[in-house]
């Protein structure tokens, strides 16, 4: 009963490195988002995709790509880390005709 | 645009008091509206949603057009009640952006 997973779970990354971050659904639902949670600003949408192939800016995208090349995966990469995007990532994935989305357990990242 | 608001960041109550999360949103369409809950060390999940109309751990939320609310409610907190709230609203149709607002942290007080 995996769900909605996300890969690493921390990471410490110094300025101007790249990484990616996965999430991989396994209930072959076809919205996934990313989103990034930061205190006192909530939950604020980074990038989506409405399908295999497809994907869409979200409120704060600058500084991010996605790719979503497999249905049941989404990844979110950081071409060159900067302090500011030390957060929290999260990925959550909805079924068509579904109204409620599943959330992954998060990824804490700090950037120094 | 689509937007949630949820003034407050911060609520205290204590055990057995009514408590009220506020959230108003703004949206040319029609929206679908749910809160979602986060506790301690647990992942997002959710809560309830409008269309449903349904009562879940007590609290329930009533859509409000006219005033664009959805505040969520709940007669008597209990300290397990004690989480992160989350108000979200869905664009639907072709966009199918999940728009959140920026949480409401809720202590019950023993």
């Amino acid at each position: 009963n995996a769900g909605v997973t996300q890969t690493p779970k921390f990471r410490v990354l110094k300025t101007g490195q790249s990484m990616t971050l996965l999430c991989a659904q396994d209930m072959n639902h076809e919205y996934m988002y990313w989103y990034r949670q930061d205190p006192g600003m909530g939950l604020r949408l980074i990038h989506y995709s409405v399908g295999e192939g497809t994907t869409a800016k979200g409120e704060v995208p600058d500084g991010y790509n996605v790719s979503r090349l497999k249905k049941q995966n989404f990844l979110l990469g950081l071409e060159s880390a900067a302090p500011s995007q030390t957060s929290v990532y999260f990925c959550a994935s909805r079924g068509m005709g579904s109204t409620e989305a599943f959330f992954g357990q998060g990824t804490r990242l700090t950037v120094v | 645009a689509q937007r949630v608001t949820q003034p407050e960041k911060l609520l205290s109550v204590f055990k057995g008091a009514p408590v009220e999360l506020k959230c108003n949103y703004s949206y040319s369409g029609s929206p679908e509206l749910f809160w979602y809950v986060q506790y301690s060390r647990q992942r997002l999940q959710l809560l309830l949603r409008h269309i449903s109309r349904e009562s879940i751990k007590g609290f329930t939320a009533d859509l409000n057009k006219g005033e664009t609310s959805f505040h969520l409610k709940k007669p008597f907190a209990q300290e397990e009640d004690s989480a992160m709230y989350y108000c979200a609203l869905d664009s639907g149709g072709s966009n199918y952006k999940l728009t959140f607002g920026k949480g409401t942290l809720l202590t019950v007080n023993p």
